[in-house]
Formats: C-alpha cells, structure tokens, sequence
C-alpha cells in the first residue's frame, strides 16, 4: 500500500528566509511524487512533480523539491518565502508497482509567512 | 490556461435532501476524478473515469452516492439523500490518460454543508 506522511501540521517562517514544507512516503515500487498548493476556499494547484531523473525538481512560483530514495522523502523547498506562499500544503504519492492509479495525500501542511 | 469547471461553488442543505454537483474537465482529458475532503484532512478518492467508464469506485458509498459521465466529457456527482457527515469539500480533478505520470488538474471544489 502506498502511503505519505506530512510530519509537521504547521511552519511558520519570516518573510524572506527558507522555507521546508517536509514529506515522506511509503511505495512498494518506484514512486511517483506530487506536490500541490490550496488555497482558502480553492481547489489544489499543482507545484511540482518527481518522476525519473534528477532529484532536485523545479516547480511553479520558485519551488523546488528534492528525492531522496534512501531517506524515502519529498521535501518541498523554496530559497526565500513570501506573505503570498501562506497556504496549506500537500504531498501525493502513486506507487509504480501498484495496480491502480490512485493518488494519495498527506494530511496537509499548514505554511504561515510572517511579514 | 484551461482550467477544470466546478458548479456551485457552494451549497447548503438539508440532511435527507439529494444533491448534485458538477464538474467539466480540461478540454481533452479522458480521466476524471471526483475526491472528497474532510476539512483538516487531504483529499480522498471517491470515484474515477476512464472517458465514459468507471475505472475505480471502491471508495464510493454506493447506497447514497452516484456518479456519472454520460459522454466522456462532463461529469455529475451525486448524494440522496445527503447525511450530516457529507460535508465535506467535493474536488474534481481531471488528467489526459490514467498513466501514473500523468499530472492531476483540480477544480475550486464545491463546499457542501449539510444541516
């Protein structure tokens, strides 16, 4: 069964420092690793995704997340967070070697970008 | 940039009532999703298309929920009668094939009450 865990229900971080939204999953095959964004009363916007090749991704408005297969973790990244980066945070996850197609989500990572 | 349609946006009503929501997809995506989201938590699969056909509805509550997708285009989910613990977010999401690479495009949700 395939399974992701958000570690930390709330980050709050200083308007131009790092922020790390965290991630770890659980596969039985190879996996294939999701992040998306929500917004207050939106529906989820996707960041980024992990599929084959270079461990550091590159997604939308300045994030980035690295795989790491040993550590089995997704960490979301961005260099220098924003007011407007204040959203609540998921990481997703499909197993390679499963039968189905079926994404499953952490439970959400509350981001809180302080002025 | 296309987007995934939802309608209402949001809806308040009685339990014992049916209701219905709707969801249009990114123009030429044959797969569909619709997820339900308890509030705190991350989205959960209800059902999944295939064009007009049903891939996967383990998740569906199959005593009060239906769902349809009558032409591989548009599809209506519904609940009768609808009970206290429905309320919840309904999230369509649509993607251009089921491959487990593929990216899952999500609309702004329909935000159901029940009272």
């Amino acid at each position: 069964a395939q399974s992701v865990a958000q570690p930390e229900d709330q980050v709050n971080v200083a308007e131009g420092n790092p922020l790390t939204v965290k991630c770890t999953y659980s596969v039985s095959g190879n996996p294939y690793l999701f992040w998306y964004v929500q917004y207050p009363n939106r529906g989820l916007q996707f960041l980024l995704k992990y599929i084959t090749g270079d461990n550091l991704v590159k997604g939308s408005y300045g994030f980035e997340a690295e795989f790491n297969k040993s550590q089995t973790s997704f960490h979301l990244k961005k260099p220098s967070a924003l007011v407007s980066d204040s959203a609540l945070y998921f990481c997703a996850v499909r197993d390679e070697g499963s039968n189905d197609y079926k994404l499953s989500f952490g439970a959400g990572t509350t981001v809180t970008v302080r002025a | 940039e296309a987007e995934v349609a939802q309608s209402p946006r949001y809806k308040i009503t009685e339990k014992s009532q049916a209701v219905a929501f709707w969801c249009d997809p990114i123009s030429g995506h044959a797969t569909l999703y619709w997820y339900r989201q308890i509030l705190g938590q991350g989205p959960e699969l209800l059902v999944q298309f295939q064009d007009e056909s049903v891939v996967d509805d383990s998740q569906l509550p199959k005593d009060r929920f239906s769902a349809e997708r009558l032409k591989g285009v548009d599809s209506t989910l519904k609940i009768q009668p609808a009970e206290l613990g429905d309320s919840a977010m309904y999230l369509c999401a649509s993607s251009l094939s089921t491959g487990q690479q593929e990216t899952q495009y999500f609309g702004p949700g329909t935000r159901l009450l029940v009272l």
